[in-house]
């Protein structure tokens, strides 16, 4: 059974940095792209960051890009998003997702299992 | 970057009837690359359809998607209870964006 479990949410003051988590479990973690999406209190869905399944390559919103980096530690079978600088606008729900694979490709942006999610918040 | 705009903000219907909820991409899109997600409250969404009209794995047959070009459509054949929440569609191509929601909420 796929497992998607997020951590290391907190509330945090404006400038500050925090280190989301997300350990999975249940399938082949080096064979999907993974990604983290957030939701904002009463909002949408806003795609936030991006890593291959190969661990090499990451793309990022420009809203996160240069504050946000995406990395993995294959030990912990766990996908990580360090957020620096942040900003009261990036208080919200992070959500962390799967791409989906099918017979013939794998996808970086359509997401098939979603863990619960964690909250940040930015707040002085 | 593609924008999509879901329409009605708001559906108002009563167990049992049709639902159609629409999304309208800013440029054309290829279809294969339209999916539209639910959410239920405090939960993460849950995709529904892929590639416009493809349901994924355990969802029922009374959702349905289709569409082209610009303009796609969620259909919901017969509204049950659950199915009271929130809907998405998404873009997914080489960038990824998600439309504004519609609440379908019991009349």
């Amino acid at each position: 059974e796929v497992q998607i479990l997020e951590s290391g949410g907190d509330l945090v003051q404006p400038g500050g940095s925090l280190r989301l988590s997300c350990e999975v479990s249940g399938f082949t973690f080096t064979r999907h792209a993974m990604s983290w999406v957030r939701q904002a209190p009463g909002k949408g869905l806003q795609w936030v960051s991006s890593l291959s399944s190969s661990g090499i390559s990451a793309y990022y919103a420009d809203s996160v890009k240069g504050r946000f980096t995406v990395s993995r530690d294959l030990s912990e079978n766990t996908l990580i998003l360090q957020m620096n600088s942040l900003r009261a606008d990036d208080t919200a729900m992070y959500f962390c997702a799967r791409g989906l694979c099918r017979s013939d490709s794998c996808l970086w942006f359509l997401y098939d299992h979603w863990g619960r999610g964690t909250q940040v918040t930015v707040s002085s | 970057e593609i924008v999509l705009t879901q329409s009605p903000g708001t559906l108002s219907l009563l167990p049992g009837e049709r639902a159609s909820l629409f999304c309208r991409a800013s440029q054309s899109v290829d279809s294969a690359n339209l999916a539209w997600y639910q959410q239920k409250p405090g939960q993460a969404p849950k995709l529904l359809i892929y590639d416009t009209s493809t349901r994924a794995t355990g969802i029922p047959d009374r959702f349905s998607g289709s569409g082209s070009g610009t303009d796609f459509t969620l259909t919901v054949s017969r509204l049950e209870p659950e199915d009271f929440v929130i809907y998405y569609c998404q873009h997914y191509g080489s960038s990824v964006t998600f439309g504004g929601g519609t609440m379908v909420e019991i009349k």
